[in-house]
């Protein structure tokens, strides 16, 4: 079946550190990507994302790129703030489908 | 922008009681979504609906139902709470599997 397979966190990283979140996934098909941020008591914010192989995501400095051939799509930015603290979820949606799968998050900790 | 409205943020509920989680979206979005979110465990998709009166189970649909009137709104149902129900649970919707979620900022659920 589907799934998504995202790093453990919490990832702790001093402001101005380089970030990645690995996330991996499985599925039948041609899925779409996306990263979603959920800050500290709020619902998830669609952060990026891509639809087809070799697409590149961005947003707020935030970049993923779909890598068919390793099934991947890892979330990096250059250099972290404080209010980039959050918890982070990497998820796909199989095309002929509503629903969504979502890996368990992976938390991030900015310290300055 | 595109809004997802629940209820309440906080609710207490005692157990054996019949609880309503209530979401409304103001976008005309054919589908919509409940999910439970727990440490360690990520997203869980309860039930989903992609039109009015139409309903599916997602995962873990036991000791709940939906109820989709019009369109806009999409209520979960807790027939006889639990403590094992005890959750955020997240509300949102979307236009099409490519397009993305919005969220709700979420309802803290806690069963006593």
């Amino acid at each position: 079946g589907n799934s998504v397979t995202q790093m453990e966190g919490p990832v702790t990283l001093s402001e101005e550190a380089f970030l990645t979140i690995n996330c991996t996934y499985t599925a039948t098909g041609y899925p779409s990507l996306f990263w979603y941020v959920q800050y500290p008591g709020e619902g998830l914010q669609l952060l990026l994302k891509a639809t087809k192989a070799d697409d590149k995501g961005s947003n707020k400095g935030f970049e993923a790129t779909y890598r068919k051939e390793t099934t991947s799509f890892h979330l990096e930015k250059g250099s972290v703030q404080v209010s980039d603290s959050a918890v982070y979820f990497c998820a796909l949606s199989t095309s002929g489908t509503y629903k969504y799968i979502f890996g368990t998050g992976t938390r991030l900790k900015v310290l300055a | 922008d595109v809004k997802v409205t629940q209820s309440s943020r906080y609710l207490v509920k005692r157990t054996g009681e019949k609880v309503f989680l209530e979401c409304v979206q103001d976008m005309d979005h054919e589908n919509m979504f409940w999910y439970r979110q727990d440490p360690g465990l990520g997203l869980r998709l309860i039930y989903f609906s992609y039109d009015v009166k139409m309903k599916e189970k997602g995962d873990i649909p036991e000791g709940y139902s939906v109820s989709r009137e019009k369109k806009e709104r999409f209520s979960l149902i807790l027939e006889s709470a639990s403590t094992n129900q005890t959750s955020m649970y997240l509300c949102a919707s979307s236009v099409t599997g490519r397009d993305g979620y919005t969220f709700g900022s979420g309802t803290r659920l806690t069963v006593v």
